[in-house]
């Protein structure tokens, strides 16, 4: 069974802080995703990566970075935490050739 | 560029209801369209998905038909359930390079017995 998780399912952090996420699937696809979730917006793409130290930028990405050191493990990374960051963040996975995007089940920020 | 916009609701219906949920889309090339469903505290799963034009994708009662001449895939389900209260997600892929999804901005579905 495809298996994404996340590392926590809520989060509070204070403004200014570094707040890492992490992302791990077990189903050895190329492509990894991090979106944001926000009310009356739907998703938004941050940051993707389709093979291991590669990364490309999304719709949003201020404030965010990534990093994927192995095929299984995508971190984002916000470097200085601010309340406008407050979300949920799913980070999901694909193949090439557009099957689907499998989801983990979010992280809900909360910066204060 | 690409893009999909769909009803966003809230909406609220009783059990047994007729649901449709409209979705359009821009796009260059062919693309493939999904409607993901997203359950309360839960990440988004695909509901169903459809690769290219008159084909119909269908899951759990509710079906979606790709259609080119509209540019349409809207979600309908006979009678829903109380189960089926959920945000749902319109999406479109294209291939060539990216393989990101652009989603909808969701509908939240509340049906109530």
């Amino acid at each position: 069974d495809v298996k994404v998780t996340q590392s926590s399912r809520y989060l509070v952090k204070r403004t200014g802080e570094k707040v890492f996420l992490e992302c791990v699937q077990d189903m050895d696809h190329e492509n990894m995703f991090w979106y944001r979730q926000d009310p009356g917006l739907g998703l938004r793409l941050i940051y993707f990566s389709y093979d291991v130290k590669m990364k490309e930028k999304g719709d949003i990405p201020e404030g965010y970075s990534v990093s994927r050191e192995k095929k299984e493990r995508f971190s984002l990374i916000l470097e200085s935490a601010s309340t406008n960051q407050t979300s949920m963040y799913l980070c999901a996975t694909g193949t090439s050739g557009f099957d689907q995007q499998y989801f983990g089940p979010g992280t809900r920020l909360t910066v204060t | 560029g690409n893009s999909v916009t769909q009803m966003e609701g809230p909406v609220t219906l009783s059990e047994e209801a007729f649901l449709t949920i409209n979705c359009t889309y821009t796009a260059t090339g062919y693309p493939s369209l999904f409607w993901y469903v997203q359950y309360p505290g839960e990440g988004l799963q695909l509901l169903l998905k459809a690769t290219k034009a008159d084909d119909k994708g269908s899951n759990k009662g509710f079906e979606a038909t790709y259609r080119k001449e509209t540019t349409s895939f809207h979600l309908e389900k006979g009678s829903v359930q109380v189960s089926d209260s959920a945000v749902y997600f319109c999406a479109l892929g294209t291939q060539g390079g990216s393989e990101k999804l652009v989603f909808g901005k969701g509908m939240k579905l509340t049906v109530n017995p």
